[in-house]
């Protein structure tokens, strides 16, 4: 089973600052099967990133992802007041699904 | 377009309990849909998946032959039976719909499994 560690676990940011959230798995994941998802507080999920680079529907392009292999990464290019969260990074291989432990975005 | 579960509630150690998903607006054949579960406090976890016949289903270590996952496309219903359960089963269950590239692109709201004497 392919384990994925986030970093750092947490991130202390002021709105209008550049976060780099860290995905590495402990083998080589296709691009194609790994996405981020963000949760706020008392929510679902939400998926943000499939295919580790193509934003999912009504993303805002402040989000992108990027990587290949072990290594991925979450850019928010610009934070807003709205995307302090936990953001999640999965992906899928051999019939197993996996999460990362999550990466805590809160305000500086 | 949505997913509402059912059928969470506090069982004792040992128990059964079988959730429910409710799915709406996609046909609902067409996708694999999954279980996830997030402890309180905690991160995701997978929990089971299953094709959209029905006819391939797939488990986490943590749960595999304790529970089942089934499906009813005639009446657009995700199950996940849920048997020998363990205080470490607790938590909210969410379903969730499988997109081609294998990632969860619609999620339900969850439904809170306590396993409690």
């Amino acid at each position: 089973e392919i384990v994925l560690t986030q970093s750092p676990g947490t991130l202390s940011l002021s709105p209008g600052e550049r976060a780099t959230l860290s995905c590495r798995a402990s083998q080589s994941v296709s691009s194609s099967y790994l996405a981020w998802y963000q949760q706020k507080p008392g929510q679902a999920p939400r998926l943000l990133i499939y295919g580790a680079f193509s934003r999912a529907t009504g993303i805002p392009d402040r989000f992108s992802g990027s990587g290949s292999g072990t290594d991925f990464t979450l850019t928010i290019s610009r934070l807003e007041p709205e995307d302090f969260a936990v953001y999640y990074c999965q992906q899928y291989g051999s019939s197993v699904w996996t999460f990362g432990q999550g990466t805590k975005v809160e305000i500086k | 377009v949505q997913l509402v579960e059912s059928g969470g509630g506090l069982v004792q150690p040992g128990g059964s309990l079988r959730l429910s998903c409710a799915a709406s607006g996609f046909t609902f054949s067409s996708y694999a849909m999954s279980w996830v579960r997030q402890a309180p406090g905690k991160g995701l976890e997978w929990v089971s998946g299953i094709s959209g016949s029905g006819d391939n289903t797939y488990y986490a270590d943590s749960v595999k032959g304790r529970f089942a996952i089934a499906r009813d496309n005639s009446k657009n219903t995700l199950y996940l039976q849920m048997n020998r359960l363990r205080a470490e089963d607790t938590a909210l269950y969410y379903c969730a719909l499988v997109e081609s590239y294998w990632y969860f692109d619609l999620w339900g709201r969850g439904t809170l499994v306590t396993v409690s004497s």
